[in-house]
């Protein structure tokens, strides 16, 4: 199965600043990439689809890039309602793997 | 609207049972890719199983061979049969689809619903 590797594992920022979160797939998975916010108790939310396209809905400071096996996600100017724990999913293959996740802390 | 919501969680002993219910509004359970995605307190997600709109089943390493996820078209609800259950299958357990048809050709869950607690433990 195909494994997904995010980095960092948790990251503190602050309001206004630009962050980048990567997640690397164990093989090439073309733009089969996602990426999710889930708040506390909350049930996770899609931001990016097919690795750049942005959910409707979805403020345009969040952008998603890469293929192949490397990607990331950035969000251009934190805002309070961002800090999350954020996800990425290969849906590449039939065992839709997640990675296990990047918790963004207010510094 | 598309609404998912999930039923039958609860406190079993680990080598029990438990069938979860996923009841779908606003969109056919038959006609999209159902999926279970299970979250273990303070962890992260695990993608646990899907079922295609004609049929095809795929499961995690983990849970093979001991969940059966199937669906009732008449009822428009997605099951997952649970046997066999270990400690390590204590998690909220959530259903997920993409309802669009953009979200469904990149196999995005754009839908979710609340999730149910599956608690393992003697």
């Amino acid at each position: 199965d195909i494994q997904m590797t995010q980095s960092p594992s948790s990251l503190s920022a602050s309001v206004g600043d630009r962050v980048t979160i990567t997640c690397r797939a164990s093989q090439s998975i073309s733009s089969y990439l996602n990426w999710y916010q889930q708040k506390p108790g909350k049930a996770p939310k899609l931001l990016i689809y097919a690795a750049s396209s942005l959910q409707s809905g979805v403020p345009s400071r969040f952008s998603g890039s890469g293929s192949g096996t490397d990607f990331t996600l950035t969000i251009s100017s934190l805002q309070p309602e961002d800090f999350a724990t954020y996800y990425c999913q290969q849906s590449y293959s039939n065992q839709y793997t997640f990675g296990q996740g990047t918790k963004l802390e207010i510094k | 609207e598309v609404q998912l919501v999930e039923s039958g969680g609860g406190l079993v002993q680990p080598g029990g049972s438990l069938r979860l219910s996923c009841t779908a509004s606003g969109f056919t359970v038959s006609t999209n890719y159902m999926n279970w995605v299970r979250q273990a307190p303070g962890k992260g997600l695990e993608w646990v199983s899907v079922i295609y709109s004609g049929g095809s089943i795929y499961y995690a390493d983990s849970v093979k061979g001991r969940f059966t996820i199937s669906r009732d078209n008449s009822k428009n609800t997605l099951y997952l049969q649970m046997n066999s259950l270990r400690a390590e299958d204590t998690a909220v357990y959530y259903c997920a689809t993409p309802s669009g048809s953009i979200a469904a050709r990149w196999t995005a869950f754009d839908s979710w619903g609340q999730g149910t607690l599956v608690t393992v433990s003697s």
